[in-house]
């Protein structure tokens, strides 16, 4: 079965404490992964795409990355506007249907 | 752009009662989607649409209907509301099926008593 598994549920740093999200997945074909942040009382909003192991996207303080078994969001001296949770989706095979994760609770503390 | 709206934000229903979450973009996109959002889980899909007209089921289903008469619109329809689809419930838009970015609405908190 397609599953999409995000560690830790909920992750808290103090405000330039580096750290990294992580997205585990096991689907048949992947076609891409996604990456969304949510803020509270919000929809979720796009942040990266990968296409391939090996690849990378960076915006501002975030870093996803890509390997075959897993992606991370690492996230380099984060700011307290950086406190969202983060979600990560996968599509795979002829399925166009997204596999969401249940999210990383992110908290910045200043 | 307004992107993609959703209303009401917030609804309270009791158990047996009907009630149409409404969805709209002003993208132009073709493919539409309404999720739903529970603690602990990830988005599920419930519904789905290809173009104006067409319509699909997704993950979970059962207790909703959705139809498509523009491109723009996409209402979800509760028939006989239970305390089991207490959530909220988000719209998405995209310009295709394939992979490119959705755009979600502000999403609707349900309470089912």
């Amino acid at each position: 079965e397609d599953q999409v598994t995000q560690s830790p549920e909920a992750l808290r740093l103090q405000e330039g404490e580096s750290s990294s999200l992580n997205c585990s997945y096991t689907v048949s074909g992947l076609r891409g992964l996604f990456w969304y942040r949510q803020d509270p009382g919000k929809g979720p909003e796009f942040l990266f795409t990968l296409y391939s192991a090996g690849e990378e996207k960076e915006k501002e303080r975030l870093k996803a990355t890509l390997t075959k078994k897993e992606s991370f969001l690492h996230i380099t001296a984060p700011k307290p506007e950086d406190s969202a949770t983060y979600l990560c989706a996968v599509q795979a095979g002829s399925n166009y249907q997204l596999i969401w994760g249940a999210g990383t609770k992110l908290i910045i503390k200043p | 752009n307004a992107g993609v709206t959703q209303t009401p934000k917030f609804q309270v229903l009791k158990t047996g009662q009907s009630m149409t979450l409404q969805c709209a973009q002003d993208m132009n996109h073709e493919y539409m989607s309404w999720y739903r959002q529970d603690p602990g889980m990830g988005l599920r899909l419930i519904h789905y649409s290809v173009g104006a007209g067409i319509t699909d089921q997704g993950e979970v289903p059962n207790g909703y209907n959705v139809s498509r008469s523009t491109t723009e619109d996409f209402p979800l329809r509760l028939l006989s509301a239970a305390p089991s689809q207490t959530s909220v419930y988000f719209c998405a838009s995209t310009d295709g099926t394939g992979l490119e970015t959705q755009y979600f609405g502000p999403g609707t908190r349900l309470l089912v008593l």
